[in-house]
């Protein structure tokens, strides 16, 4: 079974700032990684993925995240923030499995990111 | 955005009746999922669906129950509501494609759901 943490519940950060936002990751076999935005009262969107190849990723909203197989970590960082960037940001994890039942996804516990003027 | 909705959006229920949540997609993707979400807790996984009439248990599946009789519709049943399942409700939906593995799943809008 795979498991995810999010390392910080709350991160508050000002306007054009950068920002990091660390999720850890445990699973005995090979996995798929993702982080989900979700903005108040909506549904959550995919931000980025990681598959397999690069392990520098970008996603939309000029997000990026890191794959760090030593550390089993996918941090996911922006380098300038805005105030629309304040939502609640999700990683999850799933076994690289598609086409089977086992491609579940196993989310974290969400981290609230709020961007101040 | 993948065509994914929710029904009702609101819900307030008493402590012992039914409740059916309604998941419709349009985009024939073959995988459904419903998640529930809490704070403290991210989604957990509740049921399952890898094709029609196909379901099976996540984490969090006592108290629930599933039918997919069509591709585009996935219920979530509670026989009996309690307030531990006052919560919002994501339908999710997944293509899974063997060849290029996308993996990713589509979330729909919610359910906010009150038991009293």
């Amino acid at each position: 079974a795979q498991s995810v943490t999010q390392l910080d519940s709350q991160v508050p950060v000002f306007e054009e700032a950068p920002v990091e936002l660390r999720c850890n990751y445990s699973s005995s076999v090979s996995v798929y990684l993702f982080w989900y935005v979700q903005y108040p009262n909506q549904g959550l969107q995919l931000l980025l993925k990681y598959l397999s190849g690069s392990t520098l990723v970008k996603g939309i909203n000029g997000f990026e995240a890191e794959f760090n197989k030593s550390q089993t970590s996918f941090h996911l960082r922006k380098p300038s923030v805005h105030i629309s960037d304040t939502a609640e940001y999700f990683c999850a994890v799933s076994r690289p499995l598609c086409g089977t039942s086992y491609g579940k996804l196993t989310f974290g516990q969400g981290t609230i990111l709020t961007v101040h003027p | 955005d993948a065509g994914i909705t929710q029904s009702p959006r609101h819900k307030v229920t008493e402590t012992g009746t039914p409740v059916t949540l309604r998941c419709h997609q349009t985009e024939n993707h073959r995988y459904m999922y419903w998640y529930r979400q809490d704070p403290g807790h991210g989604l957990r996984l509740i049921h399952y669906s890898y094709g029609v009439k196909d379901t099976d248990k996540g984490e969090v599946s006592d108290g629930y129950s599933v039918s997919r009789s069509k591709t585009e519709d996935f219920l979530l049943t509670l026989e009996s509501a309690t307030s531990s399942q006052t919560s919002v409700y994501f339908c999710a939906i997944s293509e899974s494609k063997i060849s290029g593995g996308h993996c990713e799943q589509y979330f729909g809008p919610g359910t906010r759901l009150t038991v009293t």
